[in-house]
């Protein structure tokens, strides 16, 4: 199956600083969602982006199908910023329409 | 906006119990996913379905079943709990399109514990 892999698998931040965010997978997928994990466990959709660039306020998302990557860019970053970033892919040969996660980066945001 | 709910946040649950675990989507969705998240596993599917009535396996199916007889309704089931089901349940939805993926959204989660 689709391998996922994210790094760094931890960051701390000072509050305003920029980070970036890796995924890399093993084969074409067609589709890649980024998710921001809650405290409370809840799921909260960043992106989906299986190719291209999307920006959402200081947030924004590149994927490069071709060579295999996505980055998540968090842009002056807030204590609100903290908790567990995932990165998820699939594809839909046949009925197969799970998503394959990666690890997770765990961010933490200090004031 | 797309809304899924789940029937319970927290649940205590004793081992050989029954248990269900409801979820429900707003978005006239065709397919619904149940995950469950462990630490250092990850999230992982255990069962999905792309229709009413229709399920397939996902990588741990084990120790569970599934039920969908609406299309707004997915539940999990857990015929004899056991200590190793202690785990966060997530459940999902996203649009079908044959040959296509669509984003997935999910619910707040359900804290399983079994004593």
């Amino acid at each position: 199956g689709i391998q996922v892999e994210q790094s760094p698998p931890d960051l701390i931040l000072q509050e305003g600083a920029n980070s970036t965010l890796r995924c890399n997978f093993s084969d074409s997928v067609n589709n890649l969602q980024w998710f921001h994990q809650n405290p409370w466990g809840q799921l909260i959709n960043l992106f989906y982006i299986p190719s291209g660039t999307k920006q959402n306020g200081r947030l924004s998302a590149t994927t490069v199908a071709t060579e295999r990557y996505s980055l998540l860019y968090i842009s002056s970053s807030q204590t609100t910023d903290s908790g567990v970033y995932f990165c998820a892919v699939g594809y839909s040969g046949g009925s197969n329409y799970k998503l394959t996660f990666g690890k997770g980066t765990l961010l933490t945001v200090n004031p | 906006d797309v809304k899924v709910t789940q029937s319970s946040r927290y649940l205590v649950k004793r081992t050989g119990e029954k248990v269900f675990l409801e979820c429900v989507q707003d978005m006239d969705h065709e397919n619904m996913f149940w995950y469950r998240q462990d630490p250092g596993l990850g999230l992982r599917l255990i069962y999905f379905s792309y229709d009413v009535k229709m399920k397939e396996k996902g990588d741990i199916p084990e120790g569970y079943s599934v039920s969908r007889e609406k299309k707004e309704r997915f539940s999990l089931i857990l015929e004899s709990a056991s200590t190793n089901q202690t785990s966060m349940y997530l459940c999902a939805s996203s649009l079908l399109t044959w040959g296509g993926f669509h984003e997935q959204y999910f619910g707040p989660g359900t804290r399983l514990t079994v004593t």
